[in-house]
């Protein structure tokens, strides 16, 4: 069975701390590793890492795909309170493009 | 922001009930999802579809059904609603080659009384 594991599930940290969330899988017929943001809604996207793209970053946030170990990892540098959210990693894959989610990471950032 | 739409956006029913919450996209994408989110479960797939009628079940697929009999509506339905199934319930959207994973709805917030 498919499985994504999220560690930790919660972190609370100081306004320009850096942090490191986790992501590792289980899964048949990886296609991508996704990373979205959810606040008080929807989630929103943040990264896809797939074979061919294994690093991505996006101002102070970038995160890595280690298809070796199956896992990935989102670090954000110079916290800010307005990254207090929740942190959901999820994997797209098989035959009929199957997303599922981790339990996600709550990030909160104090002042 | 993806042309994705839920309908109704606050439901309260009660329990027995049939209760149907319905996807509206107008991005043409092939993949839609239906997840329900829980305090301390993420998002969790109830049901997915990868084309017209083409359905699969998720991980927590007991007491859902689902139908898509065109591209753009895919329809969540509970057969009789529980008080478990007290939820917030996101639809997703997707298409391959896109590069983004995948486009949420604004969600539905379902009581069950």
């Amino acid at each position: 069975e498919d499985k994504v594991v999220q560690s930790p599930l919660s972190l609370v940290v100081h306004e320009g701390d850096t942090v490191t969330l986790n992501c590792s899988y289980e899964v048949t017929n990886f296609r991508s590793l996704l990373w979205y943001k959810q606040e008080k809604k929807a989630p929103t996207f943040l990264f896809m890492l797939t074979s061919s793209g294994i690093e991505k970053k996006s101002g102070r946030l970038s995160s890595i795909l280690d298809k070796k170990e199956l896992s990935s990892i989102l670090n954000i540098t110079a916290t800010q309170t307005g990254d207090s959210a929740i942190y959901l990693c999820a994997f797209q894959g098989g035959a009929t493009n199957k997303l599922i989610f981790g339990t996600g990471t709550l990030l909160a950032v104090q002042p | 922001d993806a042309g994705i739409t839920q309908s109704p956006r606050h439901k309260v029913t009660e329990t027995g009930t049939p209760v149907t919450l319905r996807c509206h996209q107008t991005e043409n994408h092939r993949y839609m999802y239906w997840y329900r989110q829980d305090p301390g479960h993420g998002l969790r797939l109830i049901h997915y579809s990868y084309g017209v009628k083409d359905t699969d079940k998720g991980e927590v697929s007991d007491g859902y059904s689902v139908s898509r009999s065109k591209t753009e509506d895919f329809l969540l339905t509970l057969e009789s609603a529980t008080s478990s199934q007290t939820s917030v319930y996101f639809c997703a959207i997707s298409e391959l080659g896109g590069g983004y994973g995948a486009f949420f709805g604004q969600g539905t917030r379902l009581t069950v009384v």
